[in-house]
């Protein structure tokens, strides 16, 4: 079946350090992909995604690129801030319309 | 506007009782998701509405939950004779479109239920 398989953390980094947090997903049909934030004490919201291969989604300084040649849709950022603390689900859609997600990766940026 | 709301926030059941959770979705989205998040895990799907319609039920764990959303709009899941397994954060989300999952899908805060 559907599934998504994402970078295990914590992954704690400085600020201004660079981000990635890998994620990889079962090559069934042609999915919509989607990076979800959860940030302390509120619901998720969806960061950015892309919709077919080569895409690319962006906000708020993230990235992601939708690699169909490796299943992969890693998220990056340049420089994090500690705002950016929080936890990130990579997640997949498909022609069933329900998302699947990853487990979750805890971020925290220290000053 | 207003976003997703769901209540109660927070729900402490004892083991055997029924508990009965509430989505109000964004007003004008036609579908409607049920996830169930347990601690340190990503969601997981329990069931989809198109309007009234349920359309997905293929994720709920056992026969006794049960969703409805009868005139395609506030839907509750309902959760009967709770057991230590069920408690997790139940979570809603709504989608302006009626198919597609390029779709980007809302959720609310999600309702924490703690079956002790």
């Amino acid at each position: 079946g559907d599934s998504v398989t994402q970078m295990e953390g914590p992954v704690t980094l400085s600020e201004e350090a660079f981000l990635t947090i890998n994620c990889t997903y079962t090559a069934t049909g042609y999915p919509s992909l989607f990076w979800y934030v959860q940030y302390p004490g509120e619901g998720l919201q969806l960061l950015l995604k892309a919709t077919k291969a080569d895409d690319k989604g962006s906000n708020k300084g993230f990235e992601a690129t939708y690699r169909k040649e490796t299943t992969s849709f890693h998220l990056e950022k340049g420089s994090v801030q500690v705002s950016d603390s929080a936890v990130y689900f990579c997640a997949r859609g498909g022609s069933n319309y329900k998302l699947t997600f990853g487990k979750g990766t805890l971020l925290t940026v220290n000053p | 506007g207003a976003g997703v709301s769901q209540s109660p926030r927070y729900k402490v059941a004892k083991r055997g009782q029924d508990v009965a959770l509430r989505c109000d979705p964004i007003s004008g989205h036609v579908s409607l998701f049920w996830y169930q998040q347990a601690l340190g895990q990503g969601p997981e799907f329990l069931t989809y509405f198109q309007n009234e319609a349920q359309l997905d039920k293929s994720g709920l764990p056992s026969d006794r939950f049960f969703a409805e959303r009868p005139e395609g709009s506030v839907s509750t899941l309902k959760i009967q004779r709770t057991q230590q397994e069920d408690s997790a954060v139940y979570l809603c989300a709504s989608s302006l479109a009626r198919t597609g999952s390029s779709y980007e899908q809302y959720f609310g805060p999600g309702t924490r239920l703690t079956v002790t």
